[in-house]
C-alpha cells in the first residue's frame, strides 16, 4: 500500500490528451513538492517533472504538472507511442521523514 | 556528463548481507545527496534511505532501519548501500540515484544508477 495514491492504469490513443493523478496527504504533498518521473521498460526512471509544474531541459513541453492541496496531477498532451510507460509521482513525508512513492501508472497507447 | 555507476548482480542466501555500491562522476561527490531506492520485479519503486556524501549523514525509511546502512567513501567518489538479514522479499532491482538542488530549491533524482539486481535464493 503506497503513501501517495495513483490509478494503476491509464490509456489514451495518439495525439489525446491523458492525465495521471496522484493523492496524498497534509504531510506529504499538502506541505512539499511533488515530482514526476517516467521509467520506460526495462530502463532506470528518468525525471520529468521537479516542484510541481517545472520541466528538466529535455523534457517535452507536451508534459506538464501541476498540484492543488494534497493532490498532484501529471498531463500529457498530444500523446505519443514512445509515451507509453510507467509513470510515478514521488514528494517528501514529512511525518515518516522519508520520501515516499504512488504506486505507479501505466500509461497504454492504443 | 554526470553518471552513476554501479557494480554488479549479486545472489545471496536468506540471512547474508549485500553492499552495492555506486560509483559517480562527472560532477563534484560531495555537492549532492545519494539516495538509493529499489524495484521488485513488477512492482513500483521504493524509497530505502539518503546519504549526504559530505557530512555522511544518512536518513533511512522506517521499514528499512535497522537493516540498510548507506556509506560512502569520498577519495573515489563512491556510496554503497549495505542491507543485512536478506530475506526473499529483498530480491529486486537496487537503483542509486543523485538528488539535485540549486539555488532556487528542490528538484528531484536526476540522475539513476544503471541498477543492481539483488537475487535471494536459497
Amino acid at each position: 500500500q503506497s503513501v501517495l495514491t495513483q490509478p494503476p492504469s491509464a490509456s489514451g490513443t495518439p495525439g489525446q490528451r491523458v492525465t495521471i493523478s496522484c493523492s496524498g496527504s497534509s504531510s506529504n504533498i499538502g506541505s512539499n513538492t511533488v515530482n514526476w518521473y517516467q521509467q520506460l521498460p526495462g530502463t532506470a526512471p528518468k525525471l520529468l517533472i521537479y516542484r510541481n509544474n517545472q520541466r528538466p531541459s529535455g523534457v517535452p513541453d507536451r508534459f506538464s504538472g501541476s498540484k492543488s492541496g494534497t493532490s498532484a496531477s501529471l498531463a500529457i498532451s498530444g500523446l505519443q507511442s514512445e509515451d507509453e510507460a510507467d509513470y510515478y509521482c514521488a514528494a517528501w513525508d514529512d511525518s515518516l521523514n522519508g520520501r515516499v512513492f504512488g504506486g505507479g501508472t501505466k500509461l497504454t497507447v492504443l | 556528463q554526470v553518471q552513476l555507476v554501479q557494480s554488479g548482480a549479486e545472489v545471496k542466501k536468506p540471512g547474508a548481507s549485500v553492499k552495492v555500491s555506486c560509483k559517480a562522476s562527472g560532477y563534484t561527490f560531495t555537492s549532492y545527496d545519494i539516495n538509493w531506492v529499489r524495484q521488485a520485479t513488477g512492482q513500483g519503486l521504493e524509497w530505502m534511505g539518503w546519504m549526504n556524501p559530505n557530512s555522511g549523514n544518512t536518513g533511512y525509511a522506517q521499514k528499512f532501519q535497522g537493516r540498510v546502512t548507506i556509506t560512502r567513501n569520498t577519495s573515489i567518489s563512491t556510496a554503497y548501500m549495505e542491507l543485512s538479514s536478506l530475506r526473499s522479499e529483498d530480491t529486486a532491482v537496487y537503483y542509486c540515484a543523485r538528488y539535485y538542488y540549486d539555488s532556487s530549491g528542490h528538484w528531484g533524482f536526476d540522475y539513476w544508477g544503471q541498477g543492481t539486481l539483488v537475487t535471494v535464493s536459497s
